[in-house]
């Protein structure tokens, strides 16, 4: 059972450079997530899906699309890369509305230079 | 200030000793909490689950919850050096959807 799966693992961009991210999940989740974690900063969310057809900005939405594809997959778009978007990426997924009961995938890299 | 405030330590203690994990919030609305254990390079999975005040145990593991002096435990009995990891708190409201809120994380390391 693979969980929640993300790719790439590791990216390197040069700025103004675009990416879009892949999240999958097989857990039948309602919800997605995109997180970011920086050092000394925690995970901040950067949007969210509650379900199929809708999405909602979270704690740092600037310079990120989202597209919620299907009830499977959330992908998470950097238009123009900025140094500032250099983290370690997450995409997790929740059965029920409310609870935030989160499964993680096991991130992305991404580096900006 | 921020709402959830954890010691990033890093916490370093020898097998087999009990660890004590903290968080402090500022947010009264806060109605679940959570403890997450994130290893390294891997993404956080949740290890505790608790609605409210109180404790809730599972295993070695042990959840307080105080609301009235907005403080949460984690504690860890007999600890393994499998439990090395980074530990993150998280909380919300239970109103405000997809708002989850986590602590900065605090890096344990126990050595054999």
């Amino acid at each position: 059972n693979a969980g929640v799966t993300q790719t790439p693992k590791f990216q390197v961009l040069k700025t103004g450079q675009s990416m879009t991210l892949q999240c999958a999940q097989d857990m039948n989740h309602n919800s997605m997530y995109w997180y970011r974690q920086d050092p000394g900063m925690g995970l901040r969310l950067i949007y969210y899906s509650a379900s199929e057809g809708t999405t909602d900005k979270g704690e740092v939405p600037n310079g990120y699309n989202v597209s919620r594809l299907n009830k499977r997959e959330f992908s998470l778009r950097l238009e123009s890369a900025a140094p500032s978007q250099t983290s370690v990426y997450f995409c997790a997924s929740s059965r029920d509305r409310g609870t935030e009961k989160l499964f993680f995938g096991s991130g992305t890299q991404l580096s900006v230079l | 200030q921020k709402e959830v405030e954890q010691d990033p330590g890093p916490l370093s203690v020898p097998e087999g000793a009990i660890v004590s994990l903290n968080c402090t919030y500022s947010n009264s609305a806060f109605q679940y909490f959570m403890w997450y254990r994130q290893y390294s390079r891997k993404g956080p999975e949740l290890l505790m689950y608790t609605y409210s005040s109180g404790n809730k145990e599972d295993g070695r593991f042990t959840a307080q919850v105080d609301k009235s002096s907005k403080y949460i435990s984690l504690f860890i009995r007999d600890s393994q050096p499998s439990d090395s990891a980074t530990y993150l708190c998280a909380m919300f409201s239970g109103t405000s959807y997809g708002k989850l809120t986590f602590g900065q994380g605090t890096i344990l390391t126990v050595h054999p």
